[in-house]
């Protein structure tokens, strides 16, 4: 495994709830990226970070923020956790370079009821 | 905006038939694209990309720029080979932008 531990791995959470994800890496890669994945639709980008406080919105930000105040930690956060949020979550980081393939996280298992 | 499209969701044929799966990519500039696999209860993993031009577990995949396709090949399929496969596609500009397809599931029968 590549140095990439996800936190919790598997969450139950209220309707209306803030709710936290950590993304930790331990080995410097420059990017990281936060997926949900669904039946039907595969993975989907939420958000990616190509360093230090430098993010940007995937295809399906809303409702999602983010927050990379060091190298090895990436933060999802669901400012108020709705139903649609029940999903699978896995990150994923990367070196630089487009050929430098991806390594994921377990996975975290959030259900919002 | 760069999109991929897997067409498939589920697709099954038996141990030692040929497999095909499906990727079609819209991007505006020069794409890197990937196959990943995820067997049941592991992470996601890397198959191939086709910068490498490699061949792994059997598998191929040539990228076609005229009809913007990635298709992942393996000419006798075994059981080991049923998972869940993702074609992905990285933005060749700065921030490197990573997505996926919708994943195709498939299913080698015995």
């Amino acid at each position: 495994d590549a140095g990439i531990t996800q936190s919790p791995r598997h969450k139950v959470t209220e309707t209306g709830t803030p709710v936290t994800l950590r993304c930790h890496q331990t080995e410097n890669h420059r990017y990281m990226y936060w997926y949900r994945q669904d039946p039907g639709h595969g993975l989907r980008l939420i958000h990616y970070s190509y360093g230090v406080k430098d993010t940007d919105k995937g295809e399906v930000s809303d409702g999602y923020s983010v927050s990379r105040s060091k190298t090895e930690d990436f933060l999802l956060t669901l400012e108020s956790a709705t139903s649609s949020q029940t999903s699978v979550y896995f990150c994923a980081i990367s070196l630089q370079g487009l050929k430098a393939e991806a390594f994921f996280g377990q996975g975290t298992r959030l259900t919002v009821v | 905006a760069q999109r991929v499209t897997q067409p498939e969701k589920l697709l099954s044929v038996f141990k030692g038939a040929p497999v095909e799966l499906k990727c079609n990519y819209s991007y505006s500039g020069s794409p890197e694209l990937f196959w990943y696999v995820q067997y049941s209860r592991q992470r996601l993993q890397l198959l191939l990309r086709h910068i490498s031009r490699e061949s792994i577990k059997g598998f191929t995949a040539d990228l076609n720029k005229g009809e913007t396709s990635f298709h992942l090949k393996k000419p006798f399929a075994q059981e080991e080979d049923s998972a869940m496969y993702y074609c992905a596609l990285k933005d060749s500009q700065g921030a490197q932008k990573l997505v996926f397809g919708q994943g195709t599931r498939l299913t080698i029968n015995p």
